[in-house]
């Protein structure tokens, strides 16, 4: 299974971008990147997810390196309800393929 | 649309006793996935069941623990003599037919299981 590497914890202030990097140095061709967010004792939520390219929807952008080997996702306008933890995954491609969390990046939006 | 449904959100056991988690999927999805968190640690991958059938069950504890999803109504995942152990968050999430890993899973807000 490919493992992912975050910061610990990042902090961001209102209103600005937060960007939350993470390495996936073993990846493998057909495997995706996925990134959930789990906010104080609620469930995680889906925010995004790409194979090669870059992608974005309201909630976020991905931006994925060539080699794949990185990826960062961005938050274009943080704000206090962003702070959460937030999991990069990299998505086992056999039979519906189950998440495997780490420990995630601690995202603190500051005003 | 409704999302993931999880009840009871909190349930409360005595040790020994037998725990019954509910899991009725979003609408369309046919895969569930069953997750359990510890206090202070991170979601662990428990199974991953189809209607009918079990999939992957490789994160199932291999005793007291049981999962399924009927072809009618919602997935139970079941606990058996509950220890203090067994106390944590249970999440469930699910995701449409195709079930590959282009398919995001969505989850629900968890049971929360207290054991006394």
């Amino acid at each position: 299974d490919a493992k992912t590497t975050q910061p610990t914890s990042m902090d961001c202030a209102e209103g600005r971008a937060a960007n939350l990097p993470c390495n996936h140095s073993t990846i493998s061709g057909n495997e995706y990147v996925y990134w959930y967010r789990q906010i104080h004792s609620q469930g995680p939520q889906y925010i995004i997810h790409g194979l090669k390219n870059n992608e974005t929807n309201e909630m976020a952008s991905l931006i994925i390196t060539e080699d794949r080997k990185s990826s960062t996702l961005i938050l274009p306008h943080a704000t206090l309800r962003d702070t959460a933890v937030y999991y990069c995954i990299i998505r086992v491609n056999n039979q519906g393929g189950k998440l495997i969390f780490g420990q995630g990046t601690e995202l603190s939006v500051k005003p | 649309n409704a999302g993931v449904m999880q009840n009871p959100r909190h349930l409360v056991r005595r040790r020994g006793q037998e725990a019954r988690l509910r899991c009725s999927p979003m609408k369309g999805h046919s895969h569930v996935y069953w997750y359990r968190q510890l206090p202070e640690e991170g979601l662990k991958f428990m199974v991953y069941l189809q209607k009918e059938n079990i999939i992957d069950e490789s994160g199932m504890p291999k005793e007291r623990f049981s999962a399924e999803f009927p072809k009618e109504g919602p997935s139970i995942l079941r606990i058996q003599q509950v220890v203090r152990g067994d106390s944590a968050a249970y999440f469930c999430a699910s995701s449409d037919r195709t079930g590959t890993s282009s398919q995001p899973q969505h989850f629900g807000d968890g049971t929360r299981l207290s054991i006394l």
